[in-house]
């Protein structure tokens, strides 16, 4: 199963940020949180990663609370292109690193 | 820099039937994964090669689903015989090392099984 809990959908206005949250309140210490989103009909496309610190590029920036257990992807200035599901997946530096997605956040930005 | 390619990207077949699907990793990645995406779910993985050796296939169902690296670079996903609940989305995806941080995904395989 999934580590993590996202909301289902959410709504952005072209052009304001959109904030993503993600709880992983079982994550342990040397697992990194990642974000991918799968625009419709496409794969899944790698968005960003990271384990304590923030993170920011040419994307996203991805804030991580100081105890692990929730985090935030920050689009800036959300485009309709940016209408997707946004899945925040945990995993470990160890073992075979795979991913186990959920069901992810479907964000629809609106005109 | 070419994607991950795959093919068929749509096929219908009956219940009962086989199917199979190709994948082309990017050039150089050692690492190779398949995925099964049912309607309104996640990706989930079927089952992830290191060069051509088996590194998780717990969630393959044996008894119908193989799959094949040969030479360590394409992959064939194959189903035998095919069920109604095997309509999904098959997605191919690689990357660099097991230890990668990022996949690269393909487009995937639309399987509708009437």
């Amino acid at each position: 199963d999934a580590k993590t809990t996202q909301p289902t959908s959410m709504d952005c206005a072209e052009g304001r940020a959109a904030n993503l949250p993600c709880n992983h309140s079982t994550i342990s210490g040397n697992e990194y949180v990642y974000w991918y989103r799968q625009i419709h009909s496409q794969g899944p496309q790698y968005i960003i990663h990271g384990l304590k610190n923030n993170e920011t590029n040419e994307m996203a920036s991805l804030i991580i609370t100081e105890d692990r257990k929730s985090s935030t992807l920050i689009l800036p200035h959300a485009t309709l292109r940016d209408t997707a599901v946004y899945y925040c997946i945990v995993r470990g530096d160890s073992g075979t690193y795979k991913y186990i997605f959920g069901t992810g956040t479907r964000l629809k930005v609106l005109a | 820099e070419a994607g991950v390619a795959q093919s068929p990207r749509y096929k219908i077949i009956e219940k009962r039937q086989s199917v199979a699907f190709w994948c082309n990793p990017i050039s150089g990645h050692a690492t190779l994964y398949w995925y099964q995406q049912i309607l309104g779910q996640g990706p989930k993985l079927l089952i992830q090669f290191q060069n051509n050796g088996v590194v998780d296939d717990s969630q393959l169902p044996k008894d119908r689903f193989s799959a094949e690296r040969l030479k360590g670079v394409d992959s064939t996903l194959k189903i035998q015989p095919a069920k109604l609940e095997d309509s999904a989305v098959y997605l191919c995806a690689s990357s660099l090392e097991l230890t990668s941080r990022e996949q690269y995904f393909g487009p995937g395989t639309r399987l509708t099984v009437t």
